[in-house]
């Protein structure tokens, strides 16, 4: 079992492009959420994904969105890139109703 | 609403001795809590979590946390750190139970002298 895996480990973006981010669920899970990591933060919660439909939402712009497949998994994209965007985005995957979330190694974003 | 207040951003404890971080919560709700572990480049791992069954709970490598509802409290304990156990640890609150909209703790970063 690969577990969560995420994709790209890192990449660099200038301010007002876009990104897509590509989160693959570990087997078996069908819900998966996003996180932004802050250097020296904890992870804010941006998304939630079941089902193909965006089910919880965090308090992030509408810059940031998403994307369910069918197969479960996720991409997370974000538009006009600000420098404050630079952060380690971070999957988890789920069921629904179950407690416990398995985290991907994560994307390091950086904004220049 | 949903809060969690890890009251130590560092910690530091010589190997073999007890570890204690803190956690303090605020949930409208029943809560879930858990406590995660991230290692230096690596992905977050569940240590251990709490969901309304039994008070102390038991999570790998050694860890326990007890949930304490008139503290509201959920702090995590190991009764003698290991070089290995340095990384930042985080406490999270969910408001029912399942891994919903999730709230992190700001992280206490656990540094263990030799």
């Amino acid at each position: 079992d690969a577990g969560v895996t995420q994709s790209p480990t890192h990449l660099i973006k200038t301010r007002g492009q876009q990104v897509t981010l590509r989160c693959s669920p570990k087997s078996g899970h069908d819900t998966v959420s996003w996180y932004q990591q802050a250097l020296g933060q904890g992870p804010q919660f941006i998304f939630q994904y079941y089902e193909e439909e965006e089910r919880q939402r965090g308090n992030f712009p509408d810059r940031f969105s998403g994307h369910q497949f069918p197969n479960y998994s996720s991409e997370l994209n974000v538009n006009a890139l600000l420098l404050g965007d630079s952060a380690l985005y971070l999957c988890a995957s789920s069921l629904p109703g179950v407690t416990e979330a398995f985290f991907g190694q994560g994307t390091r974003l950086t904004v220049v | 609403a949903q809060s969690v207040t890890q009251l130590d951003s560092h910690v530091s404890v010589s190997e073999g001795t007890p570890v204690l971080l803190r956690c303090n919560y605020s949930s409208s709700y029943s809560p879930s809590l858990f406590w995660y572990v991230q290692h230096p480049n690596k992905g977050l791992q569940l240590l251990l979590k709490y969901t309304s069954a039994a008070t102390l709970v038991k999570g790998i490598n050694g860890f326990e946390a007890e949930f304490k509802k008139s503290e509201t409290s959920f702090h995590l304990t190991k009764p003698s750190a290991h070089m290995s156990d340095a990384a930042e640890y985080f406490c999270v609150v969910s408001p029912s139970g399942g891994y919903q909209k999730v709230t992190f703790g700001t992280g206490t970063k656990l540094q263990v002298i030799p």
